[in-house]
């Protein structure tokens, strides 16, 4: 159980396109879903927390116009990335947290590689 | 911008023998560990968990030993397999809040 998918597995856009990632809970539901990023040799770095019907909470420096989060039903959250350039090239992983939430676990989806050209 | 990445910590350890991947995390009130693997291209994936009032718990060929008085943190890997080569993260947090990611250790198991 606790399986989470993302979608696409990986995408090549052109610099000024838009980019939407989806993450879904396959066998639960998740009240919670949270955004990372990562770039080669680096950890993860969370980009934002996504609620169930309310707006996402956005970390220290990460732009919420360009990176726009939905997470409008407890299966799914969205992360569209517009008008990409080649620095948003990166590997961006979602987690959600299961509605019955035990301690603070976390479950990560197979993550979402972007490359912008 | 984002700066240059950083070289991981390595540890290459021969095939049967045990591993110990250690971390030094920063937040003294942090309640909650946890250690994941990542292997190349995929997302992390849980090996074990420990809760501030323990420290040690053992899962299948895994150790997690926790350390506060220092805020250290532990993974040992038993009898390691080619499997196991990936990147290892401990992450922390304060049950309820967001997790904090340390910076990795690539482990490479050597045949």
């Amino acid at each position: 159980g606790a399986v989470v998918s993302q979608h696409p597995s990986w995408v090549i856009c052109k610099s000024g396109t838009s980019v939407k990632i989806e993450c879904r809970s396959l066998d639960f539901q998740a009240t919670t879903m949270f955004w990372y990023r990562q770039f080669p040799k680096q950890s993860l770095m969370l980009m934002a927390t996504s609620n169930e019907g309310s707006k996402a909470t956005y970390e220290q420096g990460v732009e919420k116009d360009k990176f726009l989060i939905n997470h409008a039903s407890l299966t799914l959250s969205t992360l569209t990335v517009t008008s990409a350039h080649p620095e948003d090239s990166s590997f961006y992983i979602c987690s959600a947290r299961d509605l019955v939430w035990v301690v603070g676990e976390q479950f990560f989806g197979p993550g979402t590689r972007l490359t912008v050209l | 911008g984002e700066s240059v990445g950083l070289h991981l910590p390595t540890l290459s350890v021969q095939e049967g023998d045990n591993s110990i991947i250690n971390c030094a995390y920063s937040n003294s009130a942090s309640d909650y560990f946890i250690w994941y693997k990542q292997e190349s291209g995929k997302g992390p994936q849980f090996i074990i968990d420990i809760r501030s009032n323990m420290d040690k718990r053992q899962g299948q060929r895994v150790t997690v030993l926790l350390n506060k008085t220092v805020k250290h943190l532990s993974l040992q890997i038993a009898a390691t397999q080619p499997g196991d080569s990936a990147v290892y993260f401990c992450a922390e947090n304060i049950i309820g809040e967001k997790l904090t990611f340390g910076t990795g250790t690539r482990l490479t198991i050597i045949p």
